[in-house]
């Protein structure tokens, strides 16, 4: 069976400081991976998705950047945080194509203070 | 941008009472799928419907769908204090990619 793996669950960082979110993948091969940010009480915005390693497309202009160094992880970085960057950010997966669903990591909660 | 809106925002029931949430959307969509969360963790899927399906049941949950008013509903029959999340439709238009809306936060009391 497939799981995915969020790390780490919570964080605290000052402002201007770095920012690596890592994502695995198990038990799947070539999924299409996503991150998302979810602002509290809020739905989910896509920031990047990835079609294959190395491919990465950008939804919404920011901070942010993210990586696919290999196929089945998935890694959300900043140079510098800013205090709007403070979220929860999920990381899915899926198949691709019309019908896909997408299945969940459990999210990595970010302060940035 | 979001592109399901999610109605009533917040929705409080006792357990064994029905749970109706709404989802209006504004362009065309290949599938529409709903989702729950419970406080601080993932998302989980439950359910998705095609464009050219109107109605879809999975265990307690039935959902419906009117492609010419762009809304779905999601039912939740006999609640129960396990319901308690919040719920959140996601369509697929072409280019599959989700777009999600707000949400509904569902509280069953027991």
């Amino acid at each position: 069976s497939q799981t995915i793996h969020q790390w780490p669950a919570t964080l605290v960082q000052p402002v201007g400081s770095p920012l690596s979110l890592e994502c695995t993948v198990e038990g799947t091969s070539n999924p299409n991976l996503y991150w998302y940010r979810q602002a509290a009480g809020r739905g989910l915005q896509l920031l990047f998705y990835s079609v294959g390693i190395g491919q990465i497309s950008s939804e919404v202009p920011q901070n942010l950047s993210a990586s696919r160094p290999q196929d089945r992880q998935f890694i959300l970085s900043s140079k510098k945080l800013l205090l709007s960057d403070s979220g929860f950010y999920l990381c899915a997966w899926g198949t691709g194509g019309s019908s896909d669903t997408q299945y969940f990591g459990p999210g990595t909660r970010l302060t940035v203070l | 941008s979001q592109q399901g809106e999610e109605d009533p925002q917040a929705l409080s029931i006792q357990e064994g009472e029905n749970a109706t949430m709404n989802c209006s959307y504004k362009t065309s969509i290949n599938n529409l799928q709903w989702y729950r969360q419970n406080s601080g963790r993932g998302l989980v899927h439950l359910i998705l419907i095609r464009s050219n399906e109107r109605e879809k049941h999975s265990g307690r949950l039935r959902v419906t769908l009117d492609t010419s008013k762009k809304s779905s509903s999601l039912l939740i029959t006999a609640s129960r204090a396990a319901d308690t999340a919040s719920y959140f439709c996601a369509t697929v238009s072409y280019g599959n990619k989700l777009v999600f809306g707000a949400g509904t936060i569902l509280r069953v009391k027991s």
